[in-house]
């Protein structure tokens, strides 16, 4: 079936350093999600993308939804060590709207250094 | 912030028990899914539901069940645990805004079982 491919699989990070992730799909999303994860938790939604080119800030974190429709990308700024956990990206595939089906990438562990 | 519940959080059960987590949400959401997810790994699709009366196989074969009697509720179902059932289990929901908007998912906390 479809996949999302991610990107690192981890980073291991200074304080304070930028972080950069992102997301690839061979087919065209119409919907790009951002969710943390901690340990034991369930994933939290960081960012929403609706449109290509949306370029969205939350605080710290930064994510466009690429022009092709295709990909994504999450930034986060001057790292602390509360960042630390497990960052997916999500998409709809065009056509799924009337489901609200999902499709998770693989997931980015991110450990940040104090 | 979501108001997506599970329980129990933690669960501990021997072999061929049956078991039922729990999932509530309090947001009106029409759409509701049941993922399964190991340790540090993505998440798979098992059950999804649109509405009341409404349940569909998700894109990872389970041997679980669910049911959506009310619109806030959807349980899912173990007849009889194993071993290979031992995992995460995380509920989410989400509500179409329509067809122009696409859902955003919202997730409980999710239920860690473990089958010995």
């Amino acid at each position: 079936g479809q996949q999302l491919n991610q990107s690192p699989q981890s980073m291991f990070i200074q304080e304070g350093e930028d972080v950069s992730m992102n997301c690839t799909s061979s087919s065209i999303f119409n919907t790009w999600l951002w969710y943390k994860q901690d340990p034991g938790e369930g994933p939290v939604l960081l960012i929403a993308l609706y449109k290509a080119g949306e370029l969205t800030s939350n605080g710290r974190l930064t994510a466009q939804f690429g022009i092709t429709r295709k990909d994504s990308f999450l930034n986060i700024s001057a790292s602390i060590p509360s960042d630390v956990g497990i960052y997916f990206c999500a998409g709809q595939q065009v056509g799924s709207s009337n489901t609200g089906k999902l499709i998770f990438g693989q997931g980015t562990t991110l450990q940040v250094k104090p | 912030e979501a108001d997506i519940y599970q329980t129990p959080r933690y669960l501990v059960i021997g072999t061929g028990k049956k078991i039922t987590l729990e999932c509530s949400q309090t947001m009106g959401h029409d759409k509701m899914y049941w993922y399964q997810q190991d340790p540090g790994m993505e998440l798979h699709l098992i059950h999804y539901s649109y509405g009341v009366n409404s349940t569909e196989k998700g894109d990872l074969s389970s041997e679980s069940t669910v049911s959506r009697i009310r619109t806030e509720h959807f349980p899912l179902t173990l007849e009889s645990a194993r071993p290979s059932h031992t995992s995460q289990y995380l509920c989410a929901s989400s509500e179409s805004f329509g067809k122009s908007v696409t859902d955003t998912q919202y997730f409980g906390p999710g239920t860690r079982l473990t089958v010995l």
